[in-house]
């Protein structure tokens, strides 16, 4: 069974600081792995998708890494705003799988 | 963009009462998931579909049930709520494409609450 861990759960850092999220996962057979921000009571916002054969993708100031042999992911936030601040979870999809298995997720705070 | 809606934000039922939950995508994605949310636990997925009249168990379907008549709806039923089902309830969509992104895109979800 997929297990996918989040560390730190919790980060706080005052704003203009680069932001480094931490995701790992135990089966390195997967499909693809997901970002998403989470704001409170509210839904998932898909982030960043990366395939299993790629090693980051980029969307402004969101980078994201994958090293698929030893089972992590890295999101990098560059010049944190306190918009930034949100839980980010991640999500990977096995080989022969349709679900996702969630991390817990970072709750990040970007002082002012 | 794709959109997903859900019925209702927020939800209060009584214990015993059947319960429908909502979801509709407009984006003609063939792959529709239920997944629950509560603190410590994280996102559990109860049930999903693949197709029109198909489905799936997840890994916490017990006291759920679930519908999909047409491509576009998926609902969850609650047979007969229980406190144990208060919590935030997710629905999410993706498209299902031979080497294709699978893609998930979720719902703004739905907190209810069983008393």
């Amino acid at each position: 069974k997929q297990e996918v861990t989040q560390i730190p759960a919790a980060l706080s850092v005052p704003e203009g600081e680069n932001l480094v999220l931490n995701c790992s996962f135990t089966d390195s057979a997967i499909y693809n792995l997901q970002w998403f921000r989470q704001d409170p009571g509210k839904g998932l916002t898909s982030l960043l998708l990366i395939q299993s054969s790629q090693r980051e993708q980029t969307s402004g100031r969101l980078n994201a890494s994958l090293d698929k042999s030893s089972g992590r992911s890295t999101l990098y936030i560059a010049a944190s705003q306190p918009g930034d601040s949100a839980t980010y979870l991640c999500a990977v999809k096995g080989s022969n799988d349709y679900k996702l298995s969630f991390g817990a997720g970072t709750t990040v705070t970007v002082r002012a | 963009d794709v959109k997903v809606t859900q019925s209702s934000r927020y939800l209060v039922k009584r214990t015993g009462e059947k319960v429908f939950l909502e979801c509709v995508q407009d984006m003609d994605h063939e792959n529709m998931f239920w997944y629950r949310q509560d603190p410590g636990l994280g996102l559990r997925l109860i049930y999903f579909s693949y197709d029109v009249k198909m489905k799936e168990k997840g890994d916490i379907p017990e006291g759920y049930s679930v519908s999909r008549e047409k491509k576009e709806r998926f609902s969850l039923i609650l047979e007969s709520a229980s406190t144990n089902q208060t919590s935030m309830y997710l629905c999410a969509s993706s498209l299902s494409l031979a080497g294709g992104r699978h893609e998930q895109y979720f719902g703004p979800g739905t907190r209810l609450t069983v008393t």
